[in-house]
């Protein structure tokens, strides 16, 4: 069975500071992606890692995925409120659909 | 524009009657797929869709029903529903050829009382 997990689950941080989400999957998918979420609206798609070192960067966001040892990080720097959002790794992405972690619940606070 | 197309966005009804939530999606997309969220367990996947005709059971499908006669439409059939079945339902779709992610609809939030 397929398992995805985040650490930690909910976080809360000070604007300016840096941090890390991390993304741990069970199996050797080469497909890893995250997903933001604001409260009460859908699943925006932010990066699509499909392969061993894959880096991906977005403004102050950037993933990467080691499949050797099934991690996905995603880094916050100098993080700005407008940040603030559930975030969300998956993994799989076939056609047999995603398999998601429970979500980073992530708070900056001014 | 491309989108994945859910209705109703938001319903509330008895338990036991019968509901089906719509999704159809204007992308061509041969995979479709069926995810409730409820607070604290994240998305987990109900049904999903390869092709026409071809339906396949995910990590949490009892009580719930879907079909795939036309490549567009894969609805989401709730036969009896019970106040466990309260949560927020999103479909999702993707193009075979492509590695991209799957597109989300907008949700429906179902409340069985």
């Amino acid at each position: 069975e397929l398992k995805v997990e985040q650490n930690p689950l909910f976080l809360s941080m000070q604007e300016g500071k840096n941090y890390t989400i991390y993304c741990n999957y069970s199996t050797t998918s080469d497909r890893l992606y995250w997903y933001r979420q604001d409260p009460g609206k859908s699943l925006e798609s932010l990066f699509v890692l499909l392969s061993n070192g894959a880096v991906k960067q977005e403004g102050r966001l950037m993933a990467s995925l080691d499949t050797k040892a099934r991690l996905s990080t995603l880094h916050i720097t100098a993080a700005v409120h407008d940040l603030s959002a559930t975030y969300f790794c998956a993994s799989g992405g076939g056609a047999d659909g995603l398999t998601f972690g429970k979500g980073t619940h992530l708070i900056i606070q001014p | 524009e491309a989108q994945v197309t859910q209705n109703p966005r938001y319903l509330i009804t008895v338990t036991g009657k019968k509901l089906t939530v719509t999704c159809s999606q204007n992308m061509n997309h041969e995979y479709m797929s069926w995810y409730r969220q409820d607070p604290g367990l994240g998305l987990r996947q109900i049904y999903y869709s390869m092709n026409v005709e071809v339906t396949d059971k995910g990590d949490v499908p009892e009580g719930y029903k879907v079909s795939r006669k036309e490549k567009r439409n894969f609805p989401l059939i709730l036969e009896s529903p019970s106040p466990n079945q309260t949560s927020l339902y999103f479909c999702a779709s993707r193009n075979a050829g492509t590695p991209y992610g799957y597109t989300f609809g907008s949700g429906t939030r179902l409340t069985v009382v």
